[in-house]
C-alpha cells in the first residue's frame, strides 16, 4: 500500500528565509509524485510533480522539489519565502495511470500536510 | 477555461438525513475523483471514475456512500442516514489520465458538510 508522511505538521519561518518541507513516501513501484498547496477557503492547487527524469524539478510561484529514491523522499524547497507563501502544503504520490496490465489506476495518497506560517 | 465546480460549497444537515454533492468537472476529463478531507487531515480517496463506470471504489467507507457518473461527466456523490463522523470537506478532482499528463488531478473547491 502506497503511503505519504509529512514530519512536520507545523513549521514557522521569517519572510526571505529559506524554506524546506519534508515528505517521505513510500511505494513499490516508480512512483508520480506531487507537491499541491491549499489556501484557506480554497481548493488544491499543485506546485509541481515528478514522474521521471531530471531528479531536481521546478513549479510555480518560485518552488522547486528533489526526489531521492534511495531516501524515499520529496523535499519540498524555495530560495526566499515570500508572505503570501503561507498555506498548508500537502504532498503526494500516485500510481502510474496504466500500468503493465493496461488498468489503470488513479488516485493520489496524501500526507497529512504542513502549515506554514510567515513572520514578516 | 473553467475549473472543477462543485455545489453546494456548504450543505448543514441533520443526522439520519440524505445529501448529494455535486460536482462539475473541466470538459474532456474522462477521469474523476472524489476524496474527503477531515480538520486537520489530508484528502483521503473515496472513489475514482474512468467514463461512466467506478474504476476503483475502496475508499468509500461503508455501503452508506454512493456515487454515480451517468454520462460521463457530471458526478453525484450521495450518502443516506448521514452521521455525524461524515463532517468534512468533499473534495472533487478530474484529470486527463494521459502519460503525458502524468495523472495531475484539478481539485474543486470542495463541499463542506456539516452533519448536526
Amino acid at each position: 500500500a502506497q503511503s505519504v508522511t509529512q514530519p512536520d505538521i507545523h513549521i514557522t519561518v521569517s519572510e526571505g528565509a529559506s524554506l524546506e518541507l519534508r515528505c517521505n513516501y513510500s511505494y513499490g513501484a516508480t512512483p508520480y509524485l506531487f507537491w499541491y498547496v491549499q489556501s484557506p477557503g480554497q481548493g488544491l492547487q499543485l506546485l509541481l510533480k515528478y514522474f521521471s527524469g531530471d531528479t531536481l524539478v521546478q513549479g510555480i510561484k518560485g518552488f522547486e522539489a528533489e526526489f531521492k529514491r534511495s531516501q524515499s523522499s520529496f523535499n519540498l524547497r524555495k530560495p526566499s519565502v515570500h508572505w503570501s507563501d503561507a498555506a498548508e502544503y500537502f504532498c503526494a504520490v500516485g500510481s502510474d495511470p496504466y500500468n503493465a496490465g493496461g488498468t489503470s489506476y488513479g488516485k493520489l495518497t496524501f500526507g497529512q500536510g504542513t502549515i506554514l506560517t510567515v513572520h514578516p | 477555461g473553467a475549473g472543477v465546480s462543485q455545489t453546494p460549497s456548504n450543505k448543514v444537515t441533520e443526522k439520519g438525513k440524505y445529501v448529494e454533492l455535486r460536482c462539475d468537472p473541466i470538459s474532456g476529463h474522462t477521469a474523476l475523483y472524489w476524496y474527503r478531507q477531515s480538520l486537520g487531515q489530508g484528502p483521503e480517496f473515496l472513489i475514482y471514475f474512468q467514463g461512466t463506470g467506478a474504476a476503483d471504489d475502496s475508499g468509500l467507507p461503508n455501503d452508506r456512500f454512493f456515487a454515480v457518473r451517468p454520462e460521463g461527466s457530471v458526478s453525484t456523490l450521495k450518502i443516506q442516514r448521514t452521521e455525524r463522523g461524515d463532517s468534512a470537506v468533499y473534495l472533487c478532482a478530474s484529470s486527463t489520465l494521459t502519460r503525458s499528463s502524468y495523472n495531475e488531478q484539478f481539485f474543486g473547491p470542495g463541499t463542506r458538510l456539516t452533519v448536526l
